[in-house]
């Protein structure tokens, strides 16, 4: 059972915007501005696509967008394309261990 | 370019040693934390252990407590995950993850990973 909770899949349309979730508690995600989120495509790596809530890294997609409010952290997906179907992971910095704890995952289908 | 480059992994009997390997390069490898995350075909991922820049500091998962060790070798930019009494349910894909701190406890996240050596573990 993982710390965070994520919905194990959502879906869009080409074009359209997505928003999967991660909700934690007031020790992880609640408590700190130090949620990251991975994207993962089959058979590959996981890719930093956002740290520190909202910040991005060079090279990422301005359509990617991170936010939080109380203890769930929002990652939403803007003008949706076939390559961004894949599975993403959240990550919360802990009062008790950093960086060790993930969401249980969500895939993203483009339809 | 950051590139980690893991090997070692392979096919092992339960019980059985293996010890992962991931090579770094393009970035100060002393002066940051480094970790092993792992990921059970299907399933998500699972952090397994991380240890400091310097190497003074290690942490691991229950999963993996007193079985696995992590090393940092400085002179070679090389990262290690020895695996001792290995079980069925260590089977997963083990990626090299670079942190972005130098510290376990600062706040931080894996900026970079590698392509993951496989890990099978037959009963």
């Amino acid at each position: 059972q993982s710390a965070l909770t994520q919905p194990a899949s959502v879906s869009g349309s080409p074009g359209q915007s997505i928003t999967i979730s991660c909700t934690g508690t007031s020790s992880d995600v609640g408590g700190y501005n130090y949620v990251s989120w991975y994207q993962q495509h089959p058979g590959k790596a996981p890719k930093l696509i956002i740290y520190d809530v909202s910040d991005r890294p060079s090279g990422v997609s301005h359509r990617f967008s991170g936010s939080k409010s109380g203890n769930t952290a929002s990652l939403t997906i803007s003008g949706l394309q076939a390559e961004d179907e894949a599975d993403y992971y959240c990550s919360s910095y802990t009062s008790s261990s950093a960086l060790k704890v993930f969401g249980g995952g969500t895939k993203l289908t483009v339809l | 370019e950051v590139q980690l480059v893991e090997s070692g992994g392979g096919l092992q009997q339960s019980g059985g040693s293996l010890r992962l390997s991931c090579a770094a390069s393009g970035f100060t490898f002393s002066s940051y934390a480094m970790s092993w995350v792992r990921q059970a075909p299907g399933k998500g991922l699972e952090w397994v252990s991380s240890i400091s820049s310097i190497g003074g500091s290690t942490d691991y998962a229950d999963s993996v407590k007193g079985r696995f060790t992590i090393s940092k070798d400085k002179s070679k930019n090389t990262l290690y995950l020895q695996m001792k009494s290995l079980r069925p349910e260590d089977t997963a894909v083990y990626y090299c993850a670079k942190c972005s701190s130098a510290w376990l406890l600062d706040p931080s996240y894996f900026d970079y990973w590698g392509q993951g050596t496989l890990v099978t573990v037959s009963s």
